[in-house]
């Protein structure tokens, strides 16, 4: 079964400018989710997605961060303009069902964002 | 609020000794507990979960680890560490709604 997949797997950009990081989910699972995670931290979660719909996006900076999920299946991630604390690894995430928490989730080899 | 914390930021072992590296949440509800490994460059990789039932889960690559609901903790064990177990591993916990939080992750060394 192919893994979840992301791209690009590294940009570089200056502040101010956009930028836009694509997700497929493995074939099936209902759930997606994007994360970042900045150095030295754990994942934190930005938005979540159940089918096509948003569940959770309370961490999400919405002046800057947008995502959508088309079709209930790809997803992307844009930001714009991007600041310097948006430099971080991107994770993009699976999971079967959602289950209320209990699921497990499966994550794409991220997106290294740097913002000089 | 839900959280967790990873007291100790690096665990050095040396190879073919046991190791532990610590979890403990704080959560109001029943937990459901993950650990993930994460290496150089990749994403994470799942290991273990606590969803209910006996208190001792086991996972891949020999790890398991032991729910205490008394202590809240989950810590991570291994009888005998390998130099390829060397990774950044992270709890996480979710109590059955949407958000799962991650801890900050501790760097494990395995020294041959």
């Amino acid at each position: 079964e192919a893994g979840v997949a992301q791209s690009p797997r590294y940009k570089i950009i200056e502040k101010r400018q956009s930028v836009a990081f694509w997700c497929n989910p493995i074939s099936g699972h209902a759930t997606l989710y994007w994360y970042q995670q900045i150095l030295g931290q754990g994942p934190k979660l930005l938005i979540q997605f159940q089918n096509n719909g948003v569940v959770d996006d309370s961490q999400l900076p919405k002046d800057r961060f947008s995502a959508e999920r088309l079709k209930g299946v790809d997803s992307t991630l844009k930001i714009q303009p991007a600041k310097l604390e948006d430099s971080a690894v991107y994770l993009c995430a699976s999971s079967p069902t959602g289950a209320m928490g209990a699921d497990t989730q499966y994550f794409g080899p991220g997106t290294r964002l740097t913002v000089l | 609020a839900q959280s967790v914390a990873q007291p100790e930021d690096q665990v050095n072992v040396a190879e073919g000794n046991p190791l532990t590296v610590k979890c403990t949440y704080s959560v109001s509800g029943n937990p459901y507990l993950f650990w993930y490994v994460q290496y150089p460059n990749r994403g994470l990789q799942f290991l273990l979960k606590y969803i209910t039932g006996d208190n001792l889960v086991k996972g891949s690559y020999g790890f398991e680890a032991e729910f205490n609901k008394s202590q809240t903790s989950f810590h991570l064990k291994k009888p005998s560490a390998l130099v390829s177990d060397s990774a950044l591993y992270f709890c996480a916990v979710n109590t059955g709604g949407f958000k799962t939080i991650f801890g900050a992750g501790t760097r494990l060394f395995v020294k041959a």
